[in-house]
């Protein structure tokens, strides 16, 4: 079963404006991470934000925030007031159960985010 | 700069050889290193996680015969594709976690590598 669900396989965004990448994930671990990369067609992953499953607060860097629902089981990342530079795959992954230095991270299928001059 | 260094970033051999990639922490001490692999146009998928000083764990359907994983030292793991074939052609990236971050989420890709099997 997929663990990590990206629903949007591409997305096309004026610039400025704001943009949601949904994530859904699947998990019986009460202690997971969920984490959002970037690849940018040069192929490197960057690492933009993490939640933690116990964290109270969502989690934001700068322009991503992170909408943390635990409920439904959803971790969208929300990036404000796009750029042109925002244009790459945006990944979805988790961490499940408790860390451990052999965990893994499992990635969803990715979002290829396009922004509009 | 980048943490974690992945050589060569790009290389083309020859079906039935063997080609070896290399996957660098710089300034840091990583027990433990993923290899993932990458189609164009898809997600990571874990191959195996390189265990320093032991064998790699592979998941399921990753021949550990044809992928072999090394993890001489705290800084370096190579992955091997021996015998190659083109259908083994793709993008191989590494990642490593910080030994000394007990939350286990600080992890650094590598640059990744392009397989070109010809």
């Amino acid at each position: 079963a997929q663990k990590i669900t990206q629903t949007q396989p591409g997305m096309f965004v004026q610039e400025k404006e704001a943009v949601t990448l949904d994530c859904t994930y699947d998990t019986s671990d009460q202690s997971y991470g969920l984490f959002w990369y970037k690849q940018p067609s040069s192929g490197e992953m960057i690492f933009l934000i993490y939640q933690g499953s116990y964290d109270e607060q969502n989690a934001t860097e700068g322009r991503y925030s992170l909408n943390f629902q635990k409920a439904r089981k959803s971790a969208n990342l929300v990036i404000s007031a796009s750029q042109l530079g925002d244009s790459a795959m945006y990944f979805c992954a988790m961490r499940e159960g408790r860390y451990s230095s052999a965990s893994k991270i499992i990635f969803g299928s990715g979002t290829r985010l396009s922004i509009r001059p | 700069g980048a943490v974690v260094s992945q050589h060569p970033s790009r290389v083309i051999c020859k079906s039935g050889t063997s080609v070896k990639i290399e996957c660098r922490s710089l300034d840091f001490q990583a027990t433990t290193m993923f290899w993932y692999r990458q189609f164009p146009k898809k997600s990571l998928m874990l191959m195996a996680t390189s265990n320093e000083g032991s064998k790699a764990t592979y998941e399921q359907g990753v021949e550990k015969d044809k992928f072999l994983i090394n993890h001489a030292s705290l800084t370096l793991s190579t992955l091997t594709v021996t015998s190659a074939h083109p259908e083994d052609s793709s993008f191989y990236i590494c990642s490593a976690r910080l030994v000394l971050d007990s939350s286990g989420n600080t992890i650094y890709f590598g640059e990744g590598s392009w397989l070109t099997v010809v």
